[in-house]
């Protein structure tokens, strides 16, 4: 199974950015890295996920090193509601399944 | 956006007795759907892999006679949790590819809002 690192937990102050790494070293070269979070007692929800190169959308952006050994998962303006579990999973694209490792549990302070 | 909802939300059921709860791809088509199981302050654990019209994938460990899967139409899959014991409480996660069209993101994996099971 892809096995990601990522630390347990990680604080915030609200309207900061929001950095949040993984690692990732057994990655392969067809294997995207993936972003989900999981809000309390909800369903996980999908954030980003890439490649190789770094990703922008409306909700976060994500770093991706150039040996794809590791990425960085960022909110630039975290707010309380950001306040989560966060996952870093990678698999291969013509694969469906998503094995989740731990995350990061984020937590954002006022 | 492409939805995936779970039916019921929570239920509470005597030990012994059999629950069943429903996945649905609200406004898409899923060939293929995936249960995942996660118990208080742990991660998510799939358990199995639910395919339209044939037999359920499961991971391993995961007692197949226990945890009843079907996949009867393309939007609808079931998990069948038999003869529950207190033991199997858990909260229950089903999940489905979200198909090209639907986002600007391929081969996104969207998941339902959860069932949380509670076994007396």
């Amino acid at each position: 199974d892809a096995k990601t690192t990522q630390p347990t937990s990680m604080d915030c102050a609200e309207g900061r950015a929001a950095n949040l790494p993984c690692n990732h070293s057994t990655i392969s070269g067809n294997e995207y890295v993936y972003w989900y979070r999981q809000i309390h007692s909800q369903g996980p929800q999908y954030i980003i996920h890439g490649l190789k190169n770094n990703e922008t959308n409306e909700m976060a952006s994500l770093i991706i090193t150039e040996d794809r050994k590791s990425s960085t998962l960022i909110l630039p303006h975290a707010t309380l509601r950001d306040t989560a579990v966060y996952y870093c999973i990678y698999r291969s694209y013509n694969t469906d399944k998503l094995i989740f490792g731990t995350g990061t549990r984020l937590q954002v302070f006022p | 956006g492409a939805v995936v909802s779970q039916h019921p939300s929570w239920v509470i059921c005597k030990s012994g007795t059999s629950v069943k709860i429903e996945c649905r791809s609200l406004d898409f088509q899923a060939t293929t759907m995936f249960w995942y199981r996660q118990f208080p302050k742990q991660s998510l654990m799939l358990m199995a892999t639910s395919n339209e019209g044939s037999k359920a994938t499961y991971e391993q460990g995961v007692e197949k006679d226990k945890f009843l899967i079907n996949h009867a139409s393309l939007t609808l899959s079931t998990l069948t949790v038999t003869s529950a014991h207190p033991e199997d409480s858990s909260f229950y996660i089903c999940s489905a590819r979200v198909p090209a069209g639907y986002t600007s993101s391929l081969n996104v994996l969207t998941f339902g809002a959860g069932s949380r099971l509670t076994v007396l």
